[in-house]
């Protein structure tokens, strides 16, 4: 049974302010994603890795980095936090060569 | 690049009738077309998916037809159950992408009793 988690349920954070949401799979999955689920936008990828200490620009990168030092783990930060950044961050993670995606629990972020 | 429209954004049916949700697509090499289905504060699971070479797949209850010359796809739910209350989402992949997944803006399904 795949699991993902996340390292927090939910987060309150101030304008400025450096944020770190980690996510971590033990099913050995190459791929690794990020997204922010807003009501009435979907899911939005930000980045997206498919190895270790490799990343990709998703639809929406700004304001936003990632990193991969292993491969279990996907982190997604926010240098410098925003109230637009406020939303619901989803991981999610696959087989190289297989489309299906697994999520984690998400991270409810408020920036204040 | 791939774009996804899913309507309706909300629907709502009595208990035991049937529901469908429709998605469109823009990009013909798209190839692989899922329905994920959050229920609420839960994470999206994968429901149903259909490839590019089968017109329509069942599972159960759930239904899923695609129709490539229109470039549309349509999630079918017969004898709807309160459990099938979430939000339910569509996604399409091309065979560009890297994998990556263009996700359509959700349906709010509610089942009333």
């Amino acid at each position: 049974d795949v699991k993902v988690t996340q390292s927090s349920r939910y987060l309150v954070k101030r304008t400025g302010e450096k944020v770190f949401l980690e996510c971590v799979q033990d099913m050995d999955h190459e791929n690794m994603f990020w997204y922010r689920q807003d009501p009435g936008l979907g899911l939005r990828l930000i980045y997206f890795s498919y190895d270790v200490k490799m990343k990709e620009k998703g639809d929406i990168p700004e304001g936003y980095s990632v990193s991969r030092e292993k491969k279990e783990r996907f982190s997604l930060i926010l240098e410098s936090a925003s109230t637009n950044q406020t939303s619901m961050y989803l991981c999610a993670s696959s087989l190289l060569n297989q489309e299906t995606q697994y999520f984690g629990p998400g991270t409810r972020l408020l920036v204040l | 690049g791939e774009n996804v429209e899913q309507h309706p954004s909300t629907l709502s049916v009595q208990e035991g009738d049937s529901a469908v949700i429709k998605c469109t697509y823009s990009d013909s090499a798209s190839n692989y077309f899922p329905w994920y289905k959050q229920e609420l504060g839960k994470r999206p699971q994968l429901i149903i998916d259909i490839r590019s070479n089968v017109g329509e797949k069942k599972d159960q209850r759930i239904a899923v037809t695609l129709n490539k010359t229109a470039k549309h796809f349509s999630l079918h739910i017969t004898e709807t159950q309160p459990e099938d209350s979430a939000v339910y989402f569509c996604a399409a992949r091309s065979v560009d992408s890297n994998y990556q997944l263009i996700w359509g803006a959700g349906t709010k399904l509610i089942i009333k009793p």
